[in-house]
């Protein structure tokens, strides 16, 4: 049962446009929501967070918006650079399961020069 | 500099033959993981620690174990590898479990080829 699906595995995006990445989960005791990013050869590093009370969190370039009735989030990048291609990660969390995050399978962003 | 330190980072090994996959941390963490990344699987954790002498069951605990002596060290055990235990393995740690802003740290990762 997969409660935490990220359906593009891949997207392509050019420099200095939006990047849209989409999360959708069917856990609604999912409270707080992290985006990892990951670069070949590296362990994922933590991104951005939102938490249930919220629908959108601002960090830079990063957004996280949060549609808790669609059971939907998405992280936006604008403007998109290279140093963005990365794998993302998806992953909430539930203080029910002490905040032990489930991790989605993951999309590999591509920006383009 | 706080990080997660595991070693070996590539290792190819032949069923059967047992190895372990070290793993420290250095930011005084209670918490510490363990997950295996399979192509289109995502991370899936195996084994977790809350604290020294503390350790339970992720969601692919099979044919693993882990052990935590000490704080900073979660070593995972494969007492006899099989093949489709090759797979990309992260160790990682946080504050602690029960803390939502408390972000998980990884490692750079053990690729593990089991021949």
């Amino acid at each position: 049962d997969q409660q935490v699906k990220q359906n593009s595995p891949s997207l392509s995006v050019q420099e200095g446009r939006i990047s849209i990445l989409n999360c959708d989960y069917t856990n609604s005791m999912f409270d707080y929501f992290l985006w990892y990013k990951k670069y070949p050869a590296e362990g994922p590093t933590f991104l951005i967070s939102i938490s249930s009370i919220k629908d959108k969190n601002e960090d830079g370039r990063f957004t996280v918006f949060l549609n808790k009735s669609a059971k939907h989030l998405s992280l936006h990048i604008v403007p998109s650079q290279p140093g963005d291609s990365a794998v993302y990660f998806c992953a909430p969390s539930s203080i029910g399961s002490n905040y032990k995050l489930t991790f989605g399978k993951g999309t590999l962003l591509t920006v383009n020069p | 500099e706080a990080q997660v330190t595991q070693n070996p980072r590539y290792l190819i090994t032949v069923t059967g033959k047992k190895l372990t996959v070290t793993c420290s941390q250095n930011m005084n963490h209670e918490y510490m993981s363990w997950y295996r990344q399979d192509p289109g699987l995502g991370l899936r954790q195996i084994y977790y620690s809350m604290n020294v002498e503390v350790t339970d069951k992720g969601d692919v605990p099979e044919g693993y174990k882990v052990s935590r002596k000490e704080k900073r060290n979660f070593p995972l055990i494969l007492e006899s590898p099989s093949p489709n235990q090759t797979s990309l393995y992260f160790c990682a740690s946080r504050r602690t479990q029960g803390d939502y802003n408390s972000p998980l740290h990884f490692g750079n990762g053990t690729r593990l080829t089991v021949t």
